[in-house]
């Protein structure tokens, strides 16, 4: 079984619908990140969290919002959906083990189509 | 603050070509640095990494060596497969000190197509 998982795995939705996506890790990693990807752009932070009752904005969370509901699932809510919200949305995990130094160990991705 | 910069795509290359996808970064700490790959349809995956000045990264026939004095961390293959097409992305975690901010910043990417 995969070690971080996301669903759903694709998603086709309206404009001003509330949309969530979920992740789950049994990697047992405290640090659990949000990015989306767009073509050209790489991949931008939307949020993280590195425990439960830690989460933080990354680059650009306008438009999102996280929920930590256990150690093991991070979930992204974007609360009216819009078009230029189209984009594919990965889920990362990571340790502070200084000999991962930061490695970041990704879902397999949800991609969005905000019609 | 923290920045990558990798050469732009897409590269395309006949099958046992040399690859070398350039990669600068900027950081204000002292980074690790890392190159992960993205085949079709797929999640990230990293392809090596290296954590201190001259380190040298290596998996799958691929090198990078952390060059400090250069802010450079180039990928490399020898002879490259058209199983190795795919988008490869450079990106560092820069351990400032307090030991809280341990973020990926990512470059673009880049997309390689290796033909037969």
């Amino acid at each position: 079984d995969a070690d971080v998982t996301q669903t759903p795995r694709n998603r086709i939705t309206k404009t001003g619908k509330r949309i969530m996506l979920e992740c789950s890790q049994t990697k047992g990693h405290d640090r659990m990140y949000w990015y989306r990807q767009d073509p050209g752009l790489g991949l931008r932070l939307i949020y993280y969290s590195f425990d439960v009752k830690d989460i933080n904005k990354g680059e650009i969370s306008d438009g999102y919002s996280v929920s930590r509901q256990a150690q093991a699932k991070f979930s992204l809510s974007l609360e009216s959906a819009i078009p230029n919200q189209t984009a594919l949305y990965f889920c990362a995990t990571s340790d502070l083990t200084p000999r991962l130094a930061n490695e970041q160990f990704f879902g397999p991705g949800t991609r969005l189509t905000v019609l | 603050g923290d920045s990558v910069t990798q050469m732009e795509g897409p590269v395309t290359l006949s099958e046992e070509a040399f690859l070398t996808i350039n990669c600068t970064y900027t950081a204000t700490g002292y980074p690790s640095l890392f190159w992960y790959v993205q085949y079709p349809g797929e999640g990230l995956q990293l392809l090596l990494k290296a954590t201190k000045a001259d380190d040298k990264g290596s998996n799958k026939g691929f090198e990078a060596t952390y060059r400090k004095e250069t802010t450079s961390f180039h990928l490399e293959k020898g002879s490259v497969q058209v199983s190795d097409s795919a988008v490869y992305f450079c990106a560092l975690s820069d351990r400032r000190s307090g030991g809280s901010n341990y973020k990926l910043t990512f470059g673009k990417g880049t997309l390689l197509t290796v033909n037969p």
